[in-house]
């Protein structure tokens, strides 16, 4: 069974450029989650796609955007890079089914260093 | 809105050791609650988790941890502290498990 994997595993970008970033699923999952981890501090939720539609945001402006394949796969995209946007980018995937508690499977992240 | 505190930023300690991490969090209802622990360079790997039930939750690598309604804390301990424990530790909270507040994390060393 192939856990979630995330890529790439680094990146340097300048502000005001965009990113992509990309998450594969865990076998068997139909959810992904995405979140921020700025250095020295806890994840921050951005969103969560189930079934290809956005399905919960956190508090992130609109120039943070993601996709969700038929495959469960999914992309996170960020416009217009800040400074502040430098952060390790996690993706997360469960099984989403009726009256089951499903823990959430963390990729390793992807660290953005904008300059 | 929900919040999270882990008060200890850092805690040392030694090897075989006992451990207790705090975790307090505000909440409008009793949340789903969660450990999780991650190693440099690493993602986030679950240690426990909460929803109901019984107050003490047992979870991987030998840890628990016990939930107080009465004080909004949902601490984590170890009886016996490994160094291959040493780690950063995040408490979080969430309505569904899914859209997860974490707290800013614990950093635990561990020496010999």
């Amino acid at each position: 069974e192939t856990g979630v994997t995330q890529s790439p595993t680094h990146l340097i970008k300048t502000r005001g450029q965009q990113v992509t970033l990309r998450c594969s699923s865990q076998s068997g999952h139909n959810t992904v989650s995405w979140y921020q981890q700025a250095l020295g501090q806890g994840p921050q939720f951005i969103f969560q796609y189930y079934r290809e539609e956005e399905n919960g945001r956190g508090n992130f402006p609109p120039r943070f955007s993601g996709l969700q394949f038929p495959n469960y796969s999914s992309e996170l995209n960020v416009n217009a890079l800040e400074l502040d946007d430098s952060a390790l980018y996690l993706c997360a995937s469960s099984l989403v089914a009726l009256d089951s508690h499903n823990e959430q499977f963390f990729g390793p992240g992807t660290r953005l260093t904008v300059l | 809105a929900q919040s999270v505190t882990q008060p200890d930023i850092h805690i040392t300690v030694s090897e075989g050791a006992s451990l207790e991490l705090r975790c307090n969090y505000s909440y409008g209802a009793t949340p789903y609650l969660f450990w999780y622990v991650q190693s440099p360079g690493q993602g986030l790997q679950l240690l426990l988790k909460y929803f109901s039930g019984d107050t003490l939750v047992q979870g991987i690598k030998g840890f628990e941890a016990e939930f107080k309604r009465s004080q909004s804390s949902f601490n984590l301990r170890k009886p016996s502290v490994h160094w291959s424990d040493a780690a950063e530790y995040f408490c979080a909270v969430g309505l569904y498990d899914y859209k997860l507040s974490f707290g800013a994390g614990t950093t635990v060393t561990v020496r010999a």
